[in-house]
């Protein structure tokens, strides 16, 4: 699997757009790209996945370059309430083996 | 919200005794997680199974049993508990492996005094 590096925390205003920034270097040819996000006290739900170039749906948007070695995810014009960890997965569907969830980065939406 | 409970929601239990931990699902999903969150160390895989009778270790599996007797519940046993497992424990699942959704169930919270 992958190994996946991320920011450990992000502080941001309310009403801004946030990038959290994660890189997988050594990322293979058929691995996704999957974010989590976990409110407090809350199980991570799934946001948004790719493969490449960019994906956009009704919560955030994922930036894939195309050497893949990297990937952000976009919360546009936060609110106290994207409070929460985000956690950046690499894997494919090959064999039973679950994606590893790491550490995350935390965001703290600031009023 | 996917069909995920956990029970108990929360326990104290004193080192030295056996404790288990229900996930039961109402989705009929084929793949079931248990993980331990713990501050600094995020989201940790204990133990998961990919069908009835058909489980794998994660990555801190150690002090810890599970059991899959049917499809809708996923046991995880602590045979001897220590205050190192003090954490909260979320069961998860997922239709298939890999890159499909995982859905966590509400989580427990569990004390080892």
């Amino acid at each position: 699997l992958a190994k996946t590096t991320q920011p450990i925390s992000m502080d941001s205003y309310e009403g801004q757009e946030v990038n959290i920034t994660c890189s997988h270097n050594n990322i293979a040819t058929n691995d996704y790209i999957t974010w989590y996000q976990q409110f407090p006290s809350q199980g991570p739900r799934f946001i948004i996945q790719g493969y490449k170039t960019k994906v956009t749906n009704e919560v955030a948007s994922l930036f894939i370059p195309a050497d893949r070695k990297s990937s952000t995810l976009s919360l546009p014009r936060v609110s106290l309430s994207d409070t929460a960890v985000y956690y950046c997965l690499v894997g494919d569907d090959s064999g039973n083996t679950p994606l590893v969830f790491g550490k995350g980065t935390r965001l703290s939406v600031i009023a | 919200d996917a069909g995920i409970t956990q029970s108990p929601r929360h326990k104290v239990t004193e080192t030295g005794t056996p404790v288990t931990l229900r996930c039961h699902q109402t989705e009929n999903h084929r793949y079931m997680y248990w993980y331990r969150q713990d501050p600094g160390h995020g989201l940790r895989l204990i133990h998961y199974s990919y069908g009835v009778k058909d489980t794998d270790k994660g990555e801190v599996s150690d002090g810890y049993s599970v059991s899959r007797s049917k499809t809708e519940d996923f046991l995880l046993t602590l045979e001897s508990a220590t205050s190192s497992q003090t954490s909260v424990y979320f069961c998860a699942i997922s239709a298939a492996s890999g890159t499909d959704t995982q859905y966590f169930g509400p989580g427990t919270r569990l004390t080892v005094l």
